[in-house]
C-alpha cells in the first residue's frame, strides 16, 4: 500500500496549457508539501499545507496553486505552463511538521514542449 | 539566507572501502538534521536522522558539529548498492518552515 502516491508519473504537455498533479497520503500525516527538483537536481520547497491551511509559499509564480480538499490530499494546479516549468515535482508528507523528516511520493516528471 | 552546502562529487570509491562526506549549513538556529538518499530518477528517502551525540545505523554513522555547523556521513564497507546521491537536509526551525535540502553528493561504488 503506497504511503504517498502521485499521479500522473509522467506528464508531457504544450506551453500555455493548464495541468494538475494529484497527491494522496494514507499515513495520517498532518502536513503535506510540494517540492520542485530542477535539471540541476536541486530540491526546492514550493508549498506546504497543515490542516488545509497554506503555511509556506516560497517565491513561486502565482500560476502555481495548491489545492487541498482534505488532510490526505494536496493537489498542484499549474496555469499557462512555460518551458521553465519542466522539472520533477515531488509531493511529501510529515507528522508534526518537518522535525522528523518527510515521506516523499515517487514524483511527477513534467515536460513542457 | 538559508543554505546547505555539499561537495557534489562524484566520489568514485572501490567496493569495501570507507567513504565520508560532509555538509555545512548556514543557519545556526537549525534544529533537526537528516541524511536522505536519492537513487537516479527516484524520490528521496530518509536514510537517517542526525543527533548531536552522533548516531550509527549499521554501516552508516552520522555526526553533527553544531559549533562548526557541519554534518558528516560515514559509510563503512561500502557496497555497490550504496551508489546514489546523498542529500544533506536541515530543518531551520519552527513548525511553519520546511526542510532545506543540499544539492547532494553523488557516490559511485566501483566493483
Amino acid at each position: 500500500d503506497t504511503a504517498v502516491s502521485q499521479t500522473p508519473k509522467y506528464l508531457v504537455t504544450q506551453m500555455g496549457n493548464d495541468k494538475s498533479i494529484k497527491c494522496e497520503q494514507n499515513l495520517g500525516h498532518d502536513t503535506m508539501y510540494w517540492y520542485k527538483q530542477d535539471s540541476k537536481k536541486f530540491l526546492k520547497i514550493m508549498f506546504s499545507y497543515n490542516n488545509k491551511e497554506l503555511i509556506i509559499n516560497e517565491t513561486v509564480p502565482n500560476r502555481f496553486s495548491p489545492k487541498s480538499p482534505d488532510k490526505a490530499h494536496l493537489n498542484l494546479h499549474i496555469n499557462s505552463l512555460e518551458l521553465g516549468d519542466s522539472a520533477v515535482y515531488f509531493c511529501a508528507s510529515s507528522q508534526y511538521g518537518p522535525r522528523f523528516g518527510y515521506t516523499f511520493g515517487s514524483g511527477t516528471r513534467l515536460t513542457v514542449v | 539566507r538559508k543554505e546547505v552546502e555539499q561537495d557534489p562529487g562524484p566520489f568514485n570509491v572501490p567496493e569495501g572501502a570507507t567513504v565520508a562526506f560532509n555538509c555545512t549549513y548556514s543557519n545556526s538556529a537549525s534544529q533537526s538534521f537528516f541524511w536522505y538518499r536519492q537513487d537516479c530518477r527516484k524520490e528521496p528517502k530518509l536514510l537517517m536522522s542526525v543527533y548531536s551525540s552522533g548516531n550509527e545505523d549499521g554501516r552508516f554513522t552520522a555526526q553533527l558539529n553544531r559549533a562548526s555547523q557541519y554534518i558528516s556521513l560515514l559509510i563503512r564497507d561500502s557496497k555497490l548498492s550504496d551508489s546514489a546521491t546523498y542529500l544533506c537536509v536541515v530543518n531551520d526551525g519552527g513548525g511553519a518552515d520546511g526542510l532545506t535540502f543540499g544539492k547532494g553528493t553523488h557516490l559511485i561504488i566501483q566493483p
